[in-house]
């Protein structure tokens, strides 16, 4: 099955500063890349996606970059917030098979101080 | 945006009891919810893939007796939670898409089980 692997764990930046995640991904059919930010006892919320058929996506503040040669995917942040502190995840599917179910990197939390 | 709901948000049982637990989609038609557990400080674990109407397939390692789920309609999926352990305590979280050409799953708020 899929195994997705993210870094780093921890990631404590100041305020304005980029944040970038990192994420790795073992299947190759995997076609679907979603990232999610994540608040203490709350759902996980989509920030951003990227399909297999794209290099790149951005959404103002927020980037993701796709590299299905080396099978892994980044999420960028830029200006970052302290309202940006969270639990990060990023997750890949492969849609055709076992109703596009996900399988979820282990997280990072983000912290941004003022 | 797709609103999935749970019930309850919280609950607390004692030892040796069943726990249900609701998950609704309640502006789309979920034709596969999935169930998830999170424990503290850990990442999302998939549990079970349902469908409305046949059984579910569970994740390696899941003991599909202890977790029953059920997808009676196209808006409803059951999680029960059978002869509930002080270990079965966690964040459970439902999630669901509505048809096969839509990759995003709209996830529940999540129900905290706490298992005295």
């Amino acid at each position: 099955g899929e195994n997705v692997e993210q870094h780093p764990s921890t990631l404590s930046v100041q305020e304005g500063d980029s944040a970038v995640i990192k994420c790795t991904y073992s299947d190759s059919a995997s076609n679907y890349f979603p990232w999610y930010k994540q608040e203490l006892g709350k759902r996980p919320q989509l920030i951003i996606d990227i399909r297999s058929n794209v290099g790149e996506k951005k959404d103002q503040r927020i980037a993701v970059t796709l590299n299905k040669t080396a099978k892994h995917f980044s999420l960028h942040i830029t200006e970052t917030q302290p309202e940006d502190s969270a639990v990060y995840f990023c997750a890949a599917s492969r849609r055709s098979t076992s109703y596009g179910k996900l399988t979820f990197g282990q997280g990072t939390i983000l912290t941004v101080h003022p | 945006g797709a609103v999935v709901s749970q019930h309850p948000s919280r609950v607390i049982c004692k030892s040796g009891t069943s726990v249900k637990i609701e998950c609704r989609s309640l502006d789309f038609q979920a034709t596969t919810m999935f169930w998830y557990r999170q424990f503290p400080k850990q990442s999302l674990m998939l549990m079970a893939t349902s469908n409305e109407g046949s059984k579910a397939t569970y994740e390696q390692g899941v003991e599909k007796d202890k977790f029953l789920i059920n997808h009676a309609s196209l808006t409803l999926s059951t999680l029960t939670v059978t002869s509930a352990h002080p270990e079965d305590s966690s964040f459970y979280i439902c999630s669901g898409r509505y048809d096969r050409s839509n990759y995003e799953q709209y996830f529940g708020p999540g129900t905290r089980l706490t298992v005295t």
